[in-house]
């Protein structure tokens, strides 16, 4: 596709459900980035991946976010055991370079 | 020292006007400012960038005006537009892969 598209756009999940976000990224951008954006904020940094190497995860609130892109392409971000505090909204950019291409984002509420 | 401050955090404008929204920093070694543009249920969208060794740059209705000595910057939209409506971030980038966000400012254009 043209764009960074994630899936799904929206997911409710009961507190304490496990949840997995879809990241694909444009075609070739070796860089991957997860940011989380909470209501009326800026987006928050959370992990950084060249290829399938995740060189930085030192934005991850706790060790229930789990990030990966096996084979340096699509990414998936995992949240074990949800709490409300994770509502937020989820967005992955990718780039080749210093321009960052975010896509939608995944609205996540937990309830 | 890791914080971009933006302001004001709301900003209504009359059609045609000129909006001005405004971010500073502290880390020097911060050494690209883009500025994003987010719709609702929409990811932020590159609009504009600049690195500090220029003190303008002018795409469009949009110039980004950047004072390296005061570590700020701003981005002007001339003759704004209702359709400019949107919630606009500045962002620091310190010459790695990490975005550093403001809070965002939420822009209303009125007809």
């Amino acid at each position: 596709g043209a764009g960074v598209s994630q899936s799904p756009r929206y997911k409710v999940a009961k507190r304490g459900q496990d949840v997995a976000l879809r990241c694909d990224p444009i075609s070739g951008h070796v860089s991957l980035f997860w940011y989380q954006q909470a209501l009326g904020q800026g987006p928050e940094f959370l992990t950084y991946f060249q290829n399938e190497a995740q060189l930085d995860k030192s934005g991850l609130p706790s060790d229930r976010f789990f990030a990966e892109r096996p084979e340096g392409s699509v990414s998936t971000l995992k949240i074990q055991r949800t709490q409300q505090e994770d509502s937020a909204v989820y967005l992955c950019a990718s780039s080749l370079d210093t321009e960052a291409f975010f896509g939608q984002g995944t609205r996540l509420t937990v309830v | 020292q890791q914080q971009v401050k933006q302001s004001p955090q709301s900003l209504i404008v009359q059609k045609g006007g000129i909006s001005i929204i405004n971010c500073a920093y502290e880390n020097t070694a911060f050494d690209y400012f883009p500025w994003y543009q987010q719709f609702p249920g929409k990811g932020p969208a590159l609009l504009i960038a600049i690195r500090p060794d220029v003190s303008e740059k002018k795409e469009g209705r949009f110039t980004i005006s950047f004072n390296k000595s005061a570590k700020q910057f701003s981005l002007h939209i001339m003759d704004s537009q209702p359709g400019d409506s949107a919630t606009y971030f500045c962002a620091a980038n310190p010459g790695t892969y990490k975005y550093i966000f403001g809070t965002g400012t939420r822009l209303k254009v009125l007809a």
